[in-house]
């Protein structure tokens, strides 16, 4: 079985500060790890996805995250927040091979403020 | 088309009513995903095809939830005898077979149901 945990559900930053919002997963098998974004009434837009290539892994906006096996995390980091990044930002797992579905966190909520 | 589309994005129903939920993904993406989100929560897998295979339905959580593909392309979820407990987002999502391992989902903007 898979699992993702992420720590905070609510995190707010000031614009131009850094951004860090937490993953940790469990999975038996080597993950393909993602991160996705949910602007309001908006459907699931893909931030970056880890499929076992490069541990860090750069995506739209200037996001970035680093896959960390030793520690299990997934960490999502933007150097500089700006107003427009407020969204929620879902981590989740796939399962190995194609076609697999993907198991999400409960989701952070990122807010900016000036 | 341009990208995944639910219809209708909006369903107020009453208890004990049948719903059917559509679901275009992609055009030509294999793979075609199901999911729930209740409010303040991640979205959690119900079913998903390919082609027009059921390959997966270990998620859907009673036999008042169906899902059908008939000709690999649009799909219907249908929840027979709603209850308040299934109001929730129910989303779609597709992909390509050909991205290979970790295909990336794309998903469509989700139907919000309100059962009253």
């Amino acid at each position: 079985a898979q699992s993702v945990t992420q720590l905070g559900s609510h995190v707010s930053v000031s614009e131009g500060a850094l951004v860090l919002l937490r993953c940790n997963y469990s999975s038996s098998v080597p993950p393909y790890l993602f991160w996705y974004v949910q602007y309001p009434n908006q459907g699931l837009q893909l931030l970056l996805k880890y499929t076992s290539a490069a541990t860090l892994v750069k995506g739209i906006n200037g996001f970035e995250a680093e896959f960390k096996k030793s520690e299990t995390s997934f960490h999502l980091t933007k150097p500089s927040a700006h107003m427009s990044d407020a969204a929620e930002y879902f981590c989740a797992v796939g399962s190995t091979g194609t076609a697999s579905k993907l198991t999400f966190g409960t989701g952070t909520r990122l807010q900016v403020t000036l | 088309g341009a990208g995944v589309s639910q219809s209708p994005r909006y369903k107020v129903t009453k208890r004990g009513q049948d719903v059917a939920l559509r679901c275009d993904p992609i055009s030509g993406h294999v793979s075609l995903y199901w999911y729930r989100q209740a409010l303040g929560q991640g979205p959690e897998f119900l079913t998903y095809f390919n082609y027009e295979a059921q390959q997966d339905k270990s998620g859907l959580p009673n036999d008042r939830f169906s899902a059908e593909r008939p000709e690999g392309s649009i799909s219907t979820l249908t929840i027979q005898r709603t209850e308040q407990r299934d109001s929730a987002m129910y989303r779609c999502a597709s992909s390509s077979l050909f991205e290979g391992f970790g295909e990336t989902q794309y998903f469509g903007p989700g139907t919000r149901l309100l059962v009253l």
